[in-house]
């Protein structure tokens, strides 16, 4: 089945800029979608078709898609930023349909 | 507002069955597909089913093929799923989800309902 790899953590002081990976075989095909999972809430999408925003998701927030990697960039980090991240893609071949989301990130605020 | 609420999670003994719901209101249901995900405790996303706008349509993870059901009524807005032959290894949250369209994101969510599986 499809696999998509993300760091475990990334760390990030107040004010500066988090990227946070995603990778996967022929990513370039896929549309990438990113969630924002706060402790003990449920997942909020903050990107989708690589980089759209949704409405109320802060312009801080975006995306790219190039490659085998798609990367979640979030500028001037807050603390309310602080949070577990996902990426997501829809698979589809031969033998196997289904979602695949990424392993996951914790983004910590220092 | 566009609101999902998941229900009927609970413990239940390895082997033994649980239905789940999801109310879905602020929206058109019968115009969206929709989706059932689960979070292992600790552990990241897993994508259990999904099924068309009409019904007509599902699909489901390896994981749980031939085990869970999925199903919806339009009339009453709800999303329902069926596990039969629960295994340790099914404890989560389940999170029902709306998609815009199949191969597309998820949102919203709702809260999610616990499931434990536990002798």
């Amino acid at each position: 089945s499809y696999v998509l790899t993300q760091p475990p953590s990334v760390s990030v002081a107040p004010g500066k800029t988090a990227r946070i990976t995603c990778g996967g075989n022929n990513f370039g095909s896929k549309s990438v979608h990113w969630y924002q999972q706060k402790p003990g809430q449920a997942p909020l999408l903050v990107i989708y078709y690589d980089s759209d925003r949704p409405s109320g998701i802060p312009e801080r927030f975006s995306g790219s898609n190039s490659g085998n990697t798609a990367t979640l960039t979030i500028t001037r980090v807050e603390a309310g930023d602080e949070a577990d991240y996902y990426c997501q893609v829809w698979d589809s071949n031969s033998d196997h349909r289904g979602y695949v989301f990424g392993t996951g990130t914790k983004v910590t605020v220092l | 507002q566009v609101q999902l609420v998941e229900s009927g999670g609970g413990l239940v003994k390895p082997g033994g069955s649980l239905r789940l719901s999801c109310a879905a209101s602020g929206f058109s249901f019968s115009d969206y597909y929709m989706s059932w995900i689960r979070q292992a405790p600790g552990k990241g996303l897993e994508w259990v089913s999904d099924i068309s706008s009409s019904g007509k349509t599902v699909y489901y993870a390896d994981s749980v093929k031939g085990r869970f059901t999925i199903s919806r009524d339009n009339a009453k807005n709800s999303l329902y799923l069926q596990m039969n032959s629960l295994r340790v290894e099914d404890t989560a949250v389940y999170y029902c989800a709306r998609a815009p369209m199949v191969s597309a994101w998820f949102d919203p969510w709702g809260q999610g309902t616990l499931v434990t599986v536990s002798s």
